[in-house]
């Protein structure tokens, strides 16, 4: 049963702390999207990579974000440091394609709280 | 910058009824669209994807159409049922003169279906 998995479910800290949100692409899938989603704002994109390169990351707060794929199956979502209007829920989807479109699948997400 | 809107926000209808759901986009340069399917803290399940060439696809009572020239998707719910009780999430794959910009979501429509 090929599936999106993300970890750790649930994140509870403190602010400052930094957190890192993992996330294992479904076998096979080139590329990997991060998104965050919260009821004012909805489900925005915060990275987005093909073949472990980043493609866009510009819906990401560059100063305290950082997104990367070590490998093709593994990317990481890192905020340090940690701040209250970060929490929400923090999704990774996957799907392929050699350029243009993918249909996506979404891991059951990370639910970040930050106190 | 692609902007998704659907209509309406919320809907409340009696079980057996069918249904539309409304997506708008502002920007036609799509490789895809998607319909997403939400239930309450849980990820996203994909229901129907429509390429851009494509008119319309069908998977059970689910029927999904793309007018892509008028920037407009339907998602049409037949014989509805509570089970189908959920927030349903219109996406689209953009891209522009850089490549793909990928996945823009709407806000979602709130179904509840009426025992």
């Amino acid at each position: 049963d090929a599936r999106v998995t993300q970890t750790p479910r649930h994140k509870v800290t403190e602010m400052g702390q930094e957190v890192t949100m993992r996330c294992q692409p479904i076998l096979g899938h080139n590329t990997v999207f991060w998104y965050r989603q919260t009821m004012m704002q909805g489900l925005e994109l915060l990275a987005y990579f093909r073949n472990r390169a980043p493609l866009d990351d510009s819906g990401m707060p560059k100063d305290r974000f950082s997104a990367e794929m070590p490998d093709a199956t593994l990317a990481t979502l890192k905020i340090q440091p940690s701040e209250p209007r970060d929490s929400a829920v923090y999704f990774c989807a996957s799907g392929t394609g050699a350029s243009g479109g993918t249909e996506a699948f979404f891991g059951q997400g990370t639910r970040l709280t930050v106190v | 910058k692609q902007e998704v809107t659907q209509i309406p926000a919320a809907l409340s209808v009696p079980e057996g009824e069918n249904l539309v759901l409304n997506c708008s986009f502002t920007d036609s340069a799509i490789y895809n669209l998607q319909w997403f399917r939400q239930d309450p803290g849980k990820g996203l399940t994909s229901l129907l994807l429509i390429q851009s060439s494509q008119r319309e696809q069908t998977s059970g009572r689910l029927n999904a159409s793309l007018d892509k020239s008028s920037g407009r998707s339907t998602l049409y719910i037949a014989a509805s049922q509570p089970g189908d009780s959920a927030t349903y999430l219109c996406a689209v794959f953009s891209y522009s003169g850089g490549g793909a910009d990928g996945l823009t979501f709407g806000k979602g429509t709130h179904l509840i279906i009426q025992p």
